[in-house]
Parts: structure tokens; sequence; C-alpha cells
């Protein structure tokens, strides 16, 4: 059973660029999570997806950030117009049911921002 | 809002010993998860421990144990017979009703050998 998948594992792109960071959950597992963290500190909840819904999006910005969950295929996020401050590790989690089973992360994409 | 608050940036440990990281954190929530994930330089996060508030029982798992005080905010984690492999950031968490995960800044660990 493979565990959550994420790629590309790095991502470098430029000013401007557009960004899509992929996560495929455990097998089984319908609930997605996107987590941010910046360098030096600690993971940063983003939004959280179950199949073809967003439940909760209340840590992502307003502007230029999108995710879904198709009913088919991987969670995506995505980043439009991509600046500096938007480098740093997105790490995707996915779980059977609510958060408070345990949560399995993947390993995280480092996105690039030149 | 909950908080999770790790005061300490980075410990050290002698190989075979034992540490404790510390943990603090305030919600307005009674019924919550408690958890301790480590992150090595590869990057990916391993749950170590986890603690559901409402049992009394510190969580134990191998070497690595909880201090679980309800009353006053406070979840530490306890690493007996330290391992070079140990050497990693750990952060604490936390998860109330909402399901998400708030995670403090992290602690980084080296283990001298």
């Amino acid at each position: 059973n493979a565990g959550v998948m994420q790629n590309p594992r790095h991502l470098v792109r430029r000013r401007g660029q557009e960004a899509r960071l992929r996560c495929s959950p455990m097998k089984g597992h319908s609930h997605v999570y996107w987590y941010r963290q910046l360098p030096e500190e600690g993971l940063k909840f983003m939004v959280y997806l179950q199949k073809e819904n967003i439940i909760d999006e209340s840590g992502m910005p307003k502007e230029r950030f999108s995710a879904e969950f198709p009913k088919e295929g991987p969670s995506i996020l995505r980043i439009q117009q991509v600046v500096r401050g938007d480098s740093a590790a997105y790490f995707c989690a996915s779980s059977t049911e609510v958060a408070n089973e345990k949560l399995f992360f993947g390993s995280g994409t480092q996105l690039s921002v030149l | 809002a909950q908080t999770v608050t790790q005061s300490q940036p980075e410990m050290s440990v002698q190989e075979a010993e034992t540490v404790t990281l510390s943990c603090t954190y305030d919600t307005s929530e009674s019924d919550y998860y408690l958890f301790w994930y480590k992150q090595p330089p590869s990057r990916q996060m391993i749950l170590v421990i986890r603690q559901e508030a409402y049992k009394q029982q510190n969580a134990t798992e191998n070497r690595f144990s909880v201090n679980f005080q309800k009353a006053a905010k406070s979840f530490s984690l306890k690493i007996s017979d330290s391992q070079l492999g140990d050497a990693a950031m750990y952060f604490c968490a936390f998860s109330g009703a909402n399901s998400k995960l708030t995670f403090g800044k992290g602690i980084t660990l080296s283990v001298r050998p």
C-alpha cells in the first residue's frame, strides 16, 4: 500500500508563473489536507478537501491559490502568478476520516520562486 | 483559536541518554488530540506519538513517552536511550473539533555520539 505521493518533489518557478502541486492520497483515503511550511517554521494549515468538495479553506490565501480534489485523480494545489514569498515546502496529508485519526503525510513539494 | 508553543529552538543529547522536549498549548476545547511529529532532513513528517485528551494515561511508544498535564496544558515528549537516528526536527501539534492540525514552531534535536 503506497503512502501519500506528492509530485514533483522540487519545483522551480519564475515570478508570475503558475505552480501545480499534486497529491495522491493513500489508497482508501478520501480526506486530503494541504499544509505549508516556511523555513524554520511549523506547518500551517491551508485547506481541507474531500472528494469533489472543499470542506475548509480558511488557511488559504484569498487570491492566487486554489485547490481541488476531483472524483478521479490526485488533489491539486494551484498557485497562480507566483511570488518569492510563495517559496516554501507544501505538504499533503490524507486520512480515512477526520484528522483526529492518524494523518499520513507525503514528503512534500519544495517550491522555489526565482 | 488554538496555539501551540515550543519555546526551546534546539536541544542536544548524548547518545543513550534521555531527553525531554517541551510543549504547551492553549485551547478552550475539552476534547482534542495532541501529537508529536518527527521531521528528519528528508522532510518526511513521521508521527511519533499521539495522546487523546480524555485519556489520563500517558501514551507510550517504545522509547518515546509523553507527560500530558491537561490542567497545565502541557505535553512534553521524553526520548529514552537516545539514538543517532533520533536527530531531527520535532513538532508538537494539536487537533480539535475542526480536525485541523495546529503545529508549534518545532525544536531541533541533535544527538552526540
